[in-house]
C-alpha cells in the first residue's frame, strides 16, 4: 500500500489552463506538504496544512490553490497555467508539524507548452 | 546566498569509498533532515536529527548545533547509494523547511 500517492504522475498541459494535482496518504499524519522542484532540482516549500488547517503559504502566486477536504488529502489547484509553473510538484506529509521525519509522494511532473 | 549550502555539489567515488557530504546553515534551527532523492525522482527520508549522531546501517548523520553543520557519511559506498543527498532545515519559530541543493553522488563499480 503507498503511504502518500499522488496523481497524476505526469500532466503536460497548454498555457492558460486550469488543472489540479490530487495527493492522499494514509499514514494517519496530521501534516501535509506541497513542495515544487524546479528544472534545477532545487526544493522549495509551498503550503504545509495541518488538521485541514493551512499552516504555511509561502511567496506562491495566488493562482495556486491548495484544498485540504479532510486530514489525509492535500490537492492543489492551479488556474491559468504559465510557462514557468513546469517543474516537478511533490506532496509530503509528516505525523506533527515539519521537525517530524517527512513522506513524499512520488512526484507529479507537470509540463506548461 | 543560500540559508542551506552543501558541499560537495557533484562527488564521484569509487566503491567501497568512505563518503562525507556536508551541509552547512546560517539561521537557527529546530531540527535538519538529511533526504536522498533517487535517479528515478524519488525522495526518502534519511534521518532527522536535532542534536549528535544518527547511525542507520552504513549511513551515520552527525550535527553540530554551535557550528550550524552537519555531515552525512556513507561507509564502503556502493553503486546503489548513487543519488542527490538533500540537507533540509527546519528554521527557528517557524515549521518551514529551507532545502540545500543537494549533493549529486556517483559511486562507480
Amino acid at each position: 500500500d503507498t503511504a502518500v500517492s499522488q496523481t497524476p504522475k505526469y500532466l503536460v498541459t497548454q498555457m492558460g489552463n486550469d488543472k489540479s494535482i490530487k495527493c492522499e496518504q494514509n499514514l494517519g499524519h496530521d501534516t501535509m506538504y506541497w513542495y515544487k522542484q524546479d528544472s534545477k532540482k532545487f526544493l522549495k516549500i509551498m503550503f504545509s496544512y495541518n488538521n485541514k488547517e493551512l499552516i504555511i503559504n509561502e511567496t506562491v502566486p495566488n493562482r495556486f490553490s491548495p484544498k485540504s477536504p479532510d486530514k489525509a488529502h492535500l490537492n492543489l489547484h492551479i488556474n491559468s497555467l504559465e510557462l514557468g509553473d513546469s517543474a516537478v510538484y511533490f506532496c509530503a506529509s509528516s505525523q506533527q508539524q515539519v521537525a517530524y521525519e517527512q513522506y513524499f509522494g512520488p512526484g507529479t511532473r507537470l509540463t506548461v507548452t | 546566498k543560500n540559508e542551506v549550502e552543501q558541499s560537495p555539489q557533484n562527488l564521484t567515488a569509487q566503491e567501497g569509498e568512505f563518503i562525507t557530504i556536508n551541509c552547512s546553515y546560517s539561521v537557527g534551527i529546530s531540527a535538519l533532515h538529511w533526504l536522498q532523492q533517487h535517479p528515478g525522482g524519488g525522495i526518502v527520508s534519511l534521518f532527522m536529527l536535532s542534536s549528535g549522531k544518527k547511525k542507520h546501517g552504513r549511513l551515520i548523520a552527525t550535527i553540530n548545533i554551535q557550528e550550524k553543520h552537519s555531515s552525512l557519511h556513507i561507509t564502503a559506498s556502493h553503486p546503489r547509494d548513487s543519488a542527490v543527498y538533500i540537507c533540509a532545515v527546519v528554521q527557528g519559530g517557524s515549521e518551514k523547511l529551507v532545502f540545500g541543493k543537494g549533493t549529486k553522488l556517483t559511486v562507480n563499480p
